[in-house]
């Protein structure tokens, strides 16, 4: 399976825009790169999804590199609700079947009021 | 609301005394998931059922099993908890097992004396 590798943590001020950063350098054709996020004490869920172009929706927008090996997630205004852990995970749509969600270290964001 | 319900949220329990945790979902969603996370780790997939199927991890423990009675309801059984098993028990459910975002439940905390 392509890997990803993101920092460990990072800060951000309230009410102002989040960058999340992602690398999967090994990323074939066909994975698509999805994003997750857990709050403390609760189960990850879902953000977004894309596999070339820049996608949004009301909770963030993804930006993917030209080459795709490398993504960032993009929270426009940060309040101190999106304080978690975000999940960048690659998968790949050729597989008809079972799709395994491999969770890797994450990126843990704490914001700052 | 609710989605994918998990009970009890804490649960404690001895070693070696053998304990459940349940699920349930109201999407109507083919695949249902087990999740162990360990303090500060990702969520590490257990396995799952698509249908009636079960799909076991190949580094899934023995002591861990799983029923899964109708579409709404599926159970983890750990047969002889070790200290080694406390963690949060994640369910999640998606739609089909290709690619389908994951719904998670809020967790179990489950604890070993």
């Amino acid at each position: 399976d392509a890997k990803t590798t993101q920092p460990n943590s990072m800060e951000s001020n309230e009410e102002e825009p989040v960058h999340l950063p992602c690398n999967h350098s090994t990323i074939s054709g066909t994975d698509y790169i999805h994003w997750y996020r857990q709050l403390p004490s609760q189960g990850p869920e879902y953000v977004i999804h894309g596999l070339t172009s820049n996608v949004n929706n009301r909770m963030a927008s993804l930006a993917i590199a030209e080459d795709r090996k490398s993504s960032t997630l993009i929270l426009h205004r940060a309040t101190l609700r999106d304080a978690a852990v975000y999940y960048c995970i690659l998968r790949d749509v050729r597989t008809g079947g079972y799709q395994k969600v491999t969770f890797g270290t994450g990126t843990k964001l704490q914001v700052i009021p | 609301d609710a989605m994918v319900i998990q009970n009890p949220r804490y649960q404690v329990t001895q070693f070696g005394k053998p304990v459940t945790l349940s699920c349930s979902q109201t999407l109507n969603h083919n695949v249902m998931y087990w999740y162990q996370q360990k303090s500060s780790q990702a969520p590490k997939l257990l396995f799952h059922y698509y249908d009636k199927d079960f799909n076991n991890e190949a580094d899934t423990p023995d002591n861990f099993q799983s029923r899964r009675p109708n579409t709404s309801f599926c159970f983890l059984d750990i047969r002889s908890p070790g200290l080694g098993d406390a963690a949060m028990y994640l369910c999640a459910t998606s739609r089909e097992q290709g690619t389908d975002t994951q719904y998670f439940g809020p967790g179990t905390r489950l604890t070993v004396l």
